[in-house]
């Protein structure tokens, strides 16, 4: 079946320009998570939405980053104002809230990234 | 201290070989845990959720252990296509995913 898919898979801007994400969750997923993952490094957990809120912006890294989701679907992150060290992987994830063995778990599908690269 | 702590390695094992990895949390309130595998330049992918039980998966066997916050993964007759970083994934009561940095595994002919 469709997964979690992202656009553009990679995306060179320069720096100062804005640059918008696109999330397609799994439909029917309630659960929307971005996190970025830097050259050699772990996920970073950026934001995530339940159903069009974000009870969740901790991750955040700066007021240049913001996120929406409309529908309970689709989901952007929008950097402005790029800068070098925005270079990473954007990593979107849905997830469900179901029984698997028994236990009540929440599991999540990742899309396969956005490659961004700050000049 | 961070959240959720795995060993990076690289674990180098020969074909064949048994290998366990182990990864800590500190929440004690965590509810779910999972194993992610990532290869390289790839996105994570769901390899197994942990049970409180245990539960094993062909090769893969995954235990947890909540008083000791601890949990395990042990991976059988190791195949090169399992070389990949593996991702100890803690969900907390708030409903947030903390992935640990991985651990590095990379198994030789």
């Amino acid at each position: 079946g469709a997964g979690v898919s992202q656009s553009p898979s990679n995306k060179v801007t320069e720096k100062g320009k804005d640059v918008e994400l696109r999330c397609d969750p799994i439909s029917g997923h309630t659960a929307l998570y971005w996190y970025r993952q830097s050259l050699g490094q772990g996920l970073e957990f950026l934001i995530y939405f339940q159903g069009n809120s974000a009870p969740d912006k901790s991750g955040l890294p700066s007021d240049r980053f913001s996120a929406e989701r409309t529908g309970g679907s689709v989901s952007t992150l929008t950097i402005q104002r790029t800068q070098q060290e925005d270079s990473a992987v954007y990593l979107c994830a849905s997830s469900f809230l179901g029984f698997r063995g028994g236990e009540l778990q929440e599991t999540q599908y990742f899309g396969p990234g956005t490659r961004l690269l700050v000049l | 201290r961070k959240e959720v702590e795995q060993d990076p390695g690289p674990f180098n094992v020969p074909e064949g070989a048994t290998v366990a990895f182990n990864c800590t949390y500190s929440n004690s309130a965590s509810q779910s845990f999972f194993w992610y595998r990532q290869d390289c330049r790839k996105e994570p992918k769901l390899l197994m959720s942990v049970y409180s039980s245990g539960n094993e998966d062909g090769r893969f066997t995954a235990q947890l252990n909540r008083a000791s916050q601890y949990i395990s993964l042990l991976i059988r007759d190791s195949k090169l296509s399992d070389s990949a970083t593996y991702l100890c994934v803690v969900n907390d009561a708030g409903n947030m995913l903390t992935f640990g940095g991985g651990t590095r595994l990379m198994v030789k002919p």
